[in-house]
């Protein structure tokens, strides 16, 4: 069954450091979309991305966020400056449309701030 | 907002027992309601779902019924094996936002002994 890949599965960062984490979605899945699970917390909702744009965000994706989709398989999330808080566990995930379409998930990156 | 609420962990029970884990949600629109389940060192896997009122969602054992009135999503199986030890989340994406935004309940942990 395809399923949608992420690397690293960690990755550790210093403080104020840029932090790029990849994934790779299911191959004909349309919309793509970062959560995010701090230790112990909800997964949060961070960003939608289709047709080559954001097309929902939340209060959480500031401007050291952004995403991009640099070629036909991949859809990364950059941090620009990463903050302690920014630790967390990162799930990628991916869905054939919109609508009821179910969103399949990666294993997700934890990401380490230190 | 919307919100998911689901009842804290653990759950611990033995092999064949019944299991309820109970969500309850808080929508402005008209939700399709989800749950997924975490197994240790994996990603988010959709476990069912349901779209409208009174519909059952079910898989691998799992049922859960969308209740309009009650605003509920309770999780249930009849006799849980040791390899339903999980970690299993409580959804919901809103046709307000397009369906493109899931909102998770903060998870209930599983813990089944032989």
């Amino acid at each position: 069954e395809p399923e949608v890949t992420q690397t690293p599965s960690h990755q550790v960062t210093q403080m104020g450091q840029e932090v790029i984490l990849r994934c790779v979605p299911i191959s004909n899945h349309l919309y793509f979309y970062w959560y995010r699970q701090i230790l112990g917390q909800k997964v949060e909702f961070l960003v939608s991305f289709y047709n080559n744009e954001i097309s929902e965000k939340s209060e959480i994706f500031d401007d050291q966020f952004s995403v991009e989709r640099p070629d036909g398989s991949n859809f990364t999330l950059k941090i620009r400056s990463t903050k302690l808080e920014d630790s967390a566990m990162y799930f990628c995930a991916s869905s054939e449309g919109s609508g009821n379409q179910p969103q399949h998930f990666g294993d997700g990156t934890r990401l380490s701030i230190l | 907002g919307n919100s998911v609420t689901q009842m804290e962990g653990p759950v611990t029970l033995s092999e064949e027992a019944f299991l309820t884990i109970n969500c309850t949600y808080t929508a402005t629109g008209y939700p399709s309601l989800f749950w997924y389940v975490q197994y240790p060192g994996e990603g988010l896997q959709l476990l069912l779902k349901a779209t409208k009122a009174d519909d059952k969602g079910s898989n691998k054992g799992f049922e859960a019924t969308y209740r309009k009135e009650t605003t509920s999503f309770h999780l249930e199986k009849g006799s849980v094996q040791v390899s339903d030890s999980a970690v299993y989340f409580c959804a919901l994406s809103d046709r307000n936002t397009g369906f493109q935004k899931l909102v998770f309940g903060t998870g209930t942990r599983l813990l089944v002994s032989p």
